[in-house]
């Protein structure tokens, strides 16, 4: 099974600053099966990124995807007030399709 | 305008059993793969199981395997889980989610809101 970690647990920042979130994976995983999901309090997750680095329909410019092997990262360009929740990363290339433990993004 | 609506969450004891279902509608439903994500209390999203647009091709997370069962009707647009000898820890908010495309490994780009699972003495 492929283990994702994702760093840092919690980022604190204020609005306007940039976000680098990571996703390290336990071996080399192919680009076209990595994801990045947002997740606000009460609601649902939302797909913001598929391999690797396309943005899901919808998606604002200001969140990017990049990475290759075993490391991957989330940028968000400048932060606005409905960037604050947490993330999570996924490998869905083969079951399990697990997720790794997620970024909070809080306000400072 | 694609909608996911779950079903079949409650209260059960352990070693009982629930089937979830999830009606979908706004797309061709046996044009996409679909999954059943959870998030238990206080804790992260897990991908329980999948499958692609017509049900040939399915996984499971190690946790479930064996006592949980996904399924689909490509006439009525239902997705279902089959969900046996629950355990404590499969305690959580059940999300039912449509792919990007029709296999099963798929990034997870609709979801549901959820139904709510709880195995409890």
């Amino acid at each position: 099974e492929i283990v994702l970690t994702q760093s840092p647990v919690t980022l604190s920042l204020s609005p306007g600053e940039r976000a680098t979130l990571s996703c390290r994976a336990s071996e080399s995983v192919s680009i076209t099966y990595l994801g990045w999901y947002q997740q606000k309090p009460g609601q649902a997750p939302r797909l913001l990124i598929y391999g690797a680095s396309s943005r899901a329909t919808g998606i604002p410019d200001r969140f990017s995807g990049g990475g290759s092997g075993t490391a991957f990262t989330l940028t968000i360009s400048r932060l606005e007030p409905e960037d604050f929740a947490v993330y999570y990363c996924q490998y869905y290339g083969r079951p399990p399709w697990t997720f790794g433990q997620g970024t909070k993004v809080e306000i400072k | 305008e694609v909608q996911l609506v779950e079903s079949g969450g409650g209260v059960q004891r352990p070693g009982g059993s629930l089937r979830l279902s999830c009606v979908a509608s706004g797309f061709t439903f046996d044009d996409y793969g679909m999954s059943w994500v959870r998030r238990a209390p206080e804790k992260g999203l897990e991908c329980v199981a999948g499958l692609n647009w017509n049900g040939a091709s399915t996984g499971y997370a190690d946790s479930v395997k064996g006592r949980f069962t996904i399924s689909r009707d490509n006439d009525k647009n239902v997705l279902y889980l089959e969900m046996n000898s629950l355990r404590a820890e499969d305690t959580a908010l059940y999300y039912c989610v449509r792919g990007r495309g029709s296999g099963s490994y798929e990034a997870l780009e609709y979801w549901g809101q959820g139904t709510l699972v709880t195995v409890s003495s």
